[in-house]
């Protein structure tokens, strides 16, 4: 069974267009993240929420925002999207914060930017 | 900032050899390394993990070593089979657990 989701899993926008992506989990876990994985490149965190926590890395663009409405759901929002915001996008979540607590990854969503 | 190295970026072996990753990690706090198998247009995976209160873990034909002081890590595969052929991720965790750091990844070829 899916674990994490994500949708959609193919995504073409055009510069400038506000696009947003979707996670969700089954798990109940606590935390979700967001990475931003570019070609050939490891995957990079954005944000992650502890529950309702939000948690912001210090060089994400504010061009990129998040939304958790609840505990399963948590949104990608790219207000105003450039042609270097093509990439795969990656939900992950985790039961708990610390280092016994492995990530699960959703399958990917990968946007391009026209 | 936080950093973690991981050579070769490009690792090709006949079907049957074993294949070592290797990384570095600047943080000196950090104590958990999770290694990722990423298959082609397919989620990362957990495949095995370290704590920094062990030096080696084995499972199966998998096995990675810790050596805190140097602050490396390794992964060693040993009789490849075409099925290992994936990009495969180091990454070091902080001591807060929540931020992962990634390497750049090794993109495995395993010849049959």
């Amino acid at each position: 069974d899916a674990m994490v989701i994500q949708n959609p899993r193919y995504q073409v926008t055009q510069f400038g267009k506000p696009v947003t992506l979707s996670c969700s989990q089954t798990l109940n876990h606590n935390v979700m993240y967001w990475y931003q994985q570019k070609s050939s490149q490891a995957p990079k965190l954005l944000f992650h929420y502890y529950d309702k926590d939000f948690n912001n890395e210090a060089d994400t663009p504010d061009n990129f925002q998040s939304r958790r409405p609840n505990t399963s759901f948590c949104f990608l929002d790219i207000r105003s999207p450039g042609l270097g915001d093509t990439a795969m996008y990656l939900c992950a979540t985790s039961r708990d914060l610390g280092p016994n607590n492995e990530q699960f990854f959703g399958p990917g969503t990968r946007l391009t930017v026209l | 900032g936080e950093n973690v190295e991981q050579h070769p970026s490009t690792l090709s072996v006949q079907e049957g050899d074993s294949a070592v990753i290797k990384c570095t990690y600047s943080d000196s706090a950090s104590n958990y390394f999770p290694w990722y198998k990423q298959e082609l247009g397919k989620r990362p995976q957990l495949i095995i993990d370290i704590r920094s209160n062990v030096g080696e873990k084995k499972d199966q034909r998998i096995a990675v070593t810790l050596n805190k002081t140097a602050k490396h890590f390794s992964l060693h595969i040993t009789e490849t089979q075409p099925e290992d052929s994936a990009v495969y991720f180091c990454a070091a965790s902080n001591t807060g657990g929540f931020k992962t750091i990634f390497g750049a990844g090794t993109r495995l070829f395993v010849k049959a």
